[in-house]
């Protein structure tokens, strides 16, 4: 298995791009979310999916969108960035919503 | 004030020590908590994993809970070098989804 996987490692916007920050999963997990990790902050959660088709907001969603379309993949959109949108980015999976997170390695993003 | 309080640190300790790294946080109802670590550049992993007040021990490490102070605390005993790392403490509700909320991470160094 190759776990959590997240494309591209690293990304330099300008302020107003647009991206997607791709995870895909290949553990069979219904449960997924998206994480910003910023110095003296931890971990915040930006939105998570229950399953495919069901997606739900987080405690910082504004600014990013995401969708289920399948079990395997939950992309994170960048609408238009903003420098405060320079951060770390990691994906999370798990078996079901209280099980164990596993985390994917990061996208490290700079918007200029 | 922040639902989960932990200090960032740096913490440094010399190679056998005994590590004691803590979380308090404010809202009686998280049911699970956890630990992970985190290496440089790389996405955290789960260390320990409990439902309860107690101990729960899994080799050098021993994780602790008391609900009632609302304080969890991570053990490691005879540290190596290899445990040079930021160590993230987590909870969750269980009714929301599998959301978690994150503490700031403690960046610990152990020297030889």
């Amino acid at each position: 298995n190759a776990g959590v996987t997240q494309t591209p490692k690293f990304q330099v916007l300008k302020t107003g791009q647009s991206m997607t920050l791709q995870c895909a999963q290949d553990m069979n997990h219904e449960y997924m979310s998206w994480y910003r990790q910023d110095p003296g902050m931890g971990l915040r959660l930006i939105h998570y999916s229950v399953g495919a088709g069901i997606t739900d907001q987080g405690e910082v969603p504004n600014g990013y969108n995401v969708s289920r379309s399948t079990t395997e993949d939950f992309p994170l959109r960048l609408l238009s960035a903003a420098p405060s949108q320079t951060s770390v980015y990691f994906c999370a999976s798990s078996y079901s919503t209280t099980d164990t997170q596993y985390f994917g390695p990061g996208t490290r993003l700079t918007v200029l | 004030q922040k639902e989960v309080e932990q200090d960032p640190g740096p913490l440094s300790v010399p190679e056998g020590a005994i590590v004691s790294l803590n979380c308090t946080y404010s809202n009686s109802a998280f049911q699970y908590f956890m630990w992970y670590r985190q290496y440089s550049r790389k996405g955290p992993e789960l260390l320990m994993y409990t439902y309860s007040s107690g101990n729960k021990e899994d080799g050098r490490f021993t994780a602790q809970v008391d609900k009632s102070s609302k304080y969890i605390s991570l053990f490691i005993r005879d540290s190596q070098p290899s445990d040079s790392a930021t160590y993230l403490c987590a909870m969750g509700l269980g009714n929301q989804g599998g959301k978690l909320i994150f503490g700031q991470g403690t960046e610990l160094s152990v020297k030889p």
